[in-house]
């Protein structure tokens, strides 16, 4: 079955760099996503990638992903105290109206 | 981006009753919505997919007779928790998609507590 894999904590120091790691079984994903989620609140889209893609950058933001390995990175260059939050990795399955099958979540400190 | 809003936002009811989340669209269409729970530190599991105008698909292990889900505009759909228990209490996201999108735009949860 699917299942996508997460560490569970992160916790870096302001301006530092953070990089949030990701792995999923299932090589039919045509879409992986990151979603951000700060406390009592809904998730919030930050990115996402096509499998036929090697990376994507946007602002801090940068997606690396790693067809062969399974493996899906989101690194946050400059991390602020404002990106502390959870991030969750999520894949699509079954093409762009796939339901997605999301990780734990990382909970991401930011140390001032 | 798009915005997809929950109501109420937190809930509190006694075991036995029923209570209705709202989740709506409110500057697109929503061909698709679904559903979604998360228990305290975990990750979110789909309960449910539903298209405008049909039936929901339920995932494996959801009750359809308990979580009632209604889609019945492009704008709206409704999650019913019916005999709410308190293994009901739970953080449920919906969250909404056009047709022509790529991204499932999430609303903001609703916090259920059953006592």
């Amino acid at each position: 079955g699917e299942d996508v894999e997460q560490s569970l904590f992160l916790s870096v120091r302001e301006g530092d760099s953070s990089v949030i790691n990701c792995t999923y079984t299932d090589s039919s994903s045509t879409y992986l996503y990151w979603y951000k989620q700060e406390p009592g609140a809904g998730l919030q889209l930050l990115t996402y990638i096509f499998s036929n893609m090697d990376m994507k950058q946007d602002q801090r933001l940068t997606v690396l992903l790693n067809k062969k390995d399974k493996h899906l990175s989101l690194r946050i260059a400059d991390t602020q105290t404002g990106d502390s939050a959870i991030y969750f990795c999520a894949e699509s399955i079954g093409g762009s109206q796939g339901n997605l099958i999301f990780g734990k979540g990382t909970k991401l400190s930011v140390k001032p | 981006g798009a915005v997809v809003s929950q109501h109420p936002s937190r809930v509190i009811c006694k075991s036995g009753t029923s209570v209705k989340i709202e989740c709506r669209s409110l500057d697109f269409q929503a061909t698709t919505m679904f559903w979604y729970r998360q228990f305290p530190k975990q990750s979110l599991m789909l309960m449910a997919t539903s298209n405008e105008g049909s039936k929901a698909t339920y995932e494996q292990g959801v009750e359809k007779d308990k979580f009632l889900i209604n889609h019945a505009s492009l704008t709206l759909s409704t999650l019913t928790v019916t005999s709410a228990h308190p293994e009901d209490s739970s953080f449920y996201i919906c969250s909404a998609r056009d047709s022509r999108a790529l991204e499932q735009y999430f609303g903001p949860g609703t916090r259920l507590t059953v006592t």
